[in-house]
């Protein structure tokens, strides 16, 4: 039990292109869940936290007109990276508090590699 | 702000050998600890947590400890296997602000060569 799913697992997109990236719980409601950027040797930087129904809170540094987030539904969180350039170029993965779970327990997708040309 | 720190950044040992990873962190007000497993280009998998009531977790042939007070964790896999390689991170939940929002260390990189 405890899936989440992301796709695409690798997206390729030129430069000013917007690229969506979609998370799901796929066996649970998912409350929250994470969006982590992680580039090359590098640890996993949370982005923001959403919260279904409700605006995301984004980390500092990270731009919310840049990095849209979207958390529609209990099983549903999507990332829009809007006019995408070289440098959001990274491996981005999101990950989910599940109800009934004890707290601090987080289940990571596969995460979605991006590339912009 | 908290830091978390894994060492050594890579490991490569043969076959059947035991070994142990270290993650350190700077501040001791954590909620829980986390080791996870990331395979080439893959997501996280969660191997042991443990609360930071607890001082180690058991799986299999890993078992992690923790030390709160000193900041430090140890992951230790017993008789390694090729398929043991793999990067392992650390991660610490914060005891405010959100135990979710996990720290993470920049993880060990294991080779177990056959």
């Amino acid at each position: 039990g405890a899936v989440v799913s992301q796709h695409p697992s690798r997206v390729i997109c030129k430069s000013g292109t917007s690229v969506k990236i979609e998370c799901r719980s796929l066996d649970f409601q998912a409350t929250t869940m994470f969006w982590y950027r992680q580039f090359p040797k590098q640890s996993l930087m949370l982005m923001a936290t959403s919260n279904e129904g409700s605006k995301a809170t984004y980390e500092q540094g990270v731009e919310k007109d840049k990095f849209l987030i979207n958390h529609a539904s209990l099983t549903l969180s999507t990332l829009t990276v809007t006019s995408a350039h070289p440098e959001d170029s990274s491996f981005y993965i999101c990950s989910a508090t599940a109800s009934g779970r004890p707290r601090g327990e987080l289940f990571f997708g596969e995460g979605s590699r991006l590339t912009v040309l | 702000k908290q830091e978390v720190t894994q060492i050594p950044a890579a490991l490569s040992v043969p076959e059947g050998e035991n070994l142990v990873l270290n993650c350190s962190f700077t501040d001791s007000a954590i909620y829980n600890l986390q080791w996870f497993r990331q395979d080439p280009g893959k997501g996280l998998t969660s191997l042991l947590l443990i609360q930071s009531s607890q001082r180690e977790q058991t799986s299999g042939r890993l078992n992690a400890s923790l030390d709160k007070s000193s900041g430090r964790s140890t992951l230790y896999i017993a008789a390694s296997q090729p398929g043991d390689s793999a990067t392992y991170l650390c991660a610490v939940a914060p005891l405010q602000g959100g135990s979710e929002k996990l720290v993470f260390g920049k993880g060990t990189k294991l080779t177990v060569n056959p």
